[in-house]
């Protein structure tokens, strides 16, 4: 398996610019989350789905981020309009329904630096 | 508001000896937590799990320790190598929710 595939691994923006995530979740797995990396927070989740539904966006920083998940082997986060604060490390998570004992498969991540 | 603290410096320690991490935790009743290994550009990798109910859990040169009491975790890498210089994350699934919180990590680098 070739585990969790995030694209792109780096992306360079200006302000104001729309920004597309993506992630190919591990087939079978049937939880996807979303999380933020910083330096001064951590890793900070943003949003998961349960069998493609959206569980819970609290963590969701405003209106200017959604995602989707149109089926079981995509989803995607946009940013628009983006703003410097938003450079960080996204990364994408999938695990199996036993989460206790597998915890998550991490992709490698989508380093995004915004101008 | 919940609060996930690891050790906030740096460890270094030299090949051979066993390192400690601490993980600690306040507002939370986690159900279980886990302890994960992130080398630079990388996404985190699962290593252990420990249960509410578990005092210890081992795994090769790994163990982990679990006080519920205290709201720790105790982290442990014994005969450490250099090739095990990396940050290490604590995450913890509250007893009412299926996802993780994250600690902020801790940078262990184990010099030759």
């Amino acid at each position: 398996d070739a585990g969790v595939i995030q694209s792109p691994r780096h992306e360079v923006t200006e302000m104001g610019q729309e920004v597309t995530l993506r992630c190919k979740p591990i087939s079978g797995h049937n939880s996807l989350f979303w999380y933020r990396q910083t330096m001064m927070r951590g890793l900070e989740l943003l949003i998961y789905f349960n069998n493609n539904v959206p569980i819970d966006d609290s963590g969701m920083p405003e209106d200017r981020f959604s995602a989707k998940m149109p089926n079981a082997s995509f989803s995607t986060l946009k940013i628009q309009p983006s703003e410097p604060r938003d450079s960080a490390v996204y990364f994408c998570a999938s695990s199996l329904p036993e989460l206790a004992n597998y915890g998550y498969t991490f992709g490698s991540g989508t380093r995004l630096t915004v101008v | 508001s919940q609060k996930i603290e690891q050790n906030s410096e740096a460890l270094n320690i030299q090949e051979g000896k066993t390192a400690t991490l601490t993980c600690n935790y306040t507002n939370y009743s986690p159900a279980y937590l886990q302890w994960y290994r992130q080398d630079p550009g990388r996404g985190p990798v699962f290593l252990l799990l420990i249960r509410e109910n578990e005092k210890e859990k081992r795994k090769e040169r790994l163990k982990v320790t679990f006080d519920t009491t205290l709201k720790q975790s105790l982290f442990h890498i014994t005969a450490s190598q250099p090739a095990d210089s990396a940050t290490y994350l604590c995450a913890l699934v509250a007893n009412t929710g299926n996802q993780f919180y994250f600690g902020t990590g801790t940078s262990l680098t184990v010099i030759p």
